[in-house]
């Protein structure tokens, strides 16, 4: 298994631009989140999904939309770039079991962004 | 909405030392506190977690206290190794019968001198 994968590892933007940026799980789970880490700031739910055709926004919304069309990919779309969305975003799953086995979430390998 | 504080924000210990990082949460009906270990460059993974019926839990040389008269909880490495310098991360998060939406401390930069 692969786990949770995130393409691409590293992009330069203007602003203005836009790109969507691509989680894929193969352990079939059921939640799925976006994060972003900025340096002393932690990591910060951006949005989430409970599964496929649905999403919700976290703590960071704004400036962001997903869409999870599949239940093993979570996109996330920056419309129009600005230099505030400079930030390593992670991807993470979780599964719907009980226990520490549901509650544990996955994380990708990280996209780091660069918005000039 | 939950606010997690977290300190100290860096932290150095010889090896063979103790270290500790506390964390504090706002919000009382938070009921899950897991701590993630991040290596540079690396992604978060989880290293140990609470739940607020239990008031400590231990794996190995780590262990996770929870108070939640006061509202915080501790991460407690015993014995540190060089290869225990990383970024942890506290989170809390309360039930919401979904998934769960954490909400994470700034973290803590440990680093073990050899």
């Amino acid at each position: 298994n692969a786990g949770v994968t995130q393409t691409p590892k590293f992009r330069v933007l203007k602003t203005g631009q836009s790109m969507t940026l691509l989680c894929a799980q193969d352990m079939n789970h059921e939640y799925m989140y976006w994060y972003r880490q900025d340096p002393g700031m932690g990591l910060r739910l951006i949005h989430y999904s409970v599964g496929e055709g649905t999403t919700a926004k976290g703590e960071v919304p704004d400036g962001y939309n997903v869409s999870r069309l599949k239940k093993q990919n979570f996109l996330l779309g920056l419309e129009s770039a600005a230099p505030s969305q400079t930030s390593v975003y992670f991807c993470a799953s979780s599964s719907t079991l009980s226990g520490r086995a549901g509650e544990t979430q996955y994380f990708g390998p990280g996209t780091r962004l660069l918005v000039l | 909405g939950e606010n997690v504080e977290q300190h100290p924000s860096t932290l150095s210990v010889q090896e063979g030392d103790s270290a500790v990082i506390k964390c504090t949460y706002s919000d009382s009906a938070s009921n899950y506190f897991p701590w993630y270990k991040q290596e540079l460059g690396k992604r978060p993974q989880l290293i140990i977690d609470i739940r607020s019926n239990v008031g400590e839990k231990k794996d190995q040389r780590i262990a996770v206290t929870l108070n939640k008269t006061a509202k915080h909880f501790s991460l407690h490495i015993t014995e540190t190794q060089p290869e225990d310098s990383a970024v942890y991360f506290c989170a809390a998060s309360r039930s919401s019968g979904s998934a769960r939406q954490l909400t994470f401390g700034s973290g803590t930069q440990l680093t073990v001198l050899p």
